[in-house]
């Protein structure tokens, strides 16, 4: 199994920050890599896929990169609808591994 | 626009089996480019990927619960469901439902259910 790891595990931060999240592979993998945003009591949303391309509707201060083993989800400028936990996933292949979460907060 | 909804007992007692069943509206679960998936959050905790299944049947299972893990898929009703025996506290957890692209390209989970709590008690 891949293993991703996360940090960090919570982050505080305000309106208005450039925030990044770095989520690390156990193995590396060409970037089948997605990143989800969950609010309480809802599902997760996903943000970016292929490490790197921003789903239909997601505002373009999101952003990823990354390849290897090594990825990251920064948002360039912290909005209120931001705070949130954000999960990094592969799928590259099964099974299917989620990171541990890295919780947005307001600061 | 696409839609997922978890349906099934919200209580289940230990050492029985845990029946879900997902309804999928405004797209066929038999189209050939996608599977159907289960994924579980325990309360306070991050998210496990518990099974993928094609509307032909073919499946995918999380190693760390095969033994006890069962999907299957209703294509007449445009349904799939999780079996899950044995349960134990360590199972009570929110399930989700979602799709995902039956290509390695395609495989991110894009459109999810809105969860469905399942306690494990007596």
């Amino acid at each position: 199994d891949i293993q991703m790891t996360q940090s960090p595990f919570t982050l505080s931060a305000s309106v208005g920050d450039r925030v990044t999240i770095t989520c690390r592979a156990s193995q590396s993998f060409s970037g089948w890599l997605a990143w989800y945003q969950q609010k309480p009591g809802k599902a997760p949303k996903l943000l970016i896929y292929k490490a790197s391309t921003l789903e239909s509707g997601v505002p373009s201060r999101f952003s990823g990169s990354g390849s290897g083993t090594e990825f990251t989800l920064t948002i360039s400028s912290l909005q209120p609808d931001d705070f949130a936990t954000y999960y990094c996933q592969q799928y590259y292949t099964y099974p299917l591994t989620f990171g541990g979460g890295t919780k947005v907060e307001i600061k | 626009q696409l839609q997922l909804q978890e349906s099934g007992p919200g209580l289940v007692k230990p050492s029985e089996t845990l029946s879900l069943t997902c309804t999928v509206s405004g797209g066929s679960i038999s189209s050939s480019s996608y599977y159907w998936g289960w994924i579980r959050q325990p309360p306070g905790k991050g998210l496990e990927w518990i099974a993928s299944i094609y509307y032909s049947g073919s499946t995918y299972y999380n190693p760390s619960l095969k033994s006890r893990v069962t999907t299957s898929v209703d294509t007449s009703k445009n349904q799939f469901s999780l079996k899950l025996s044995s349960v134990t506290a360590a199972d009570t957890a929110v399930y989700y439902c979602a799709r995902l692209g039956a290509s390695i390209a395609a495989r991110r989970l894009d459109y999810w259910g809105q969860g469905t709590l399942v306690t494990v008690s007596s």
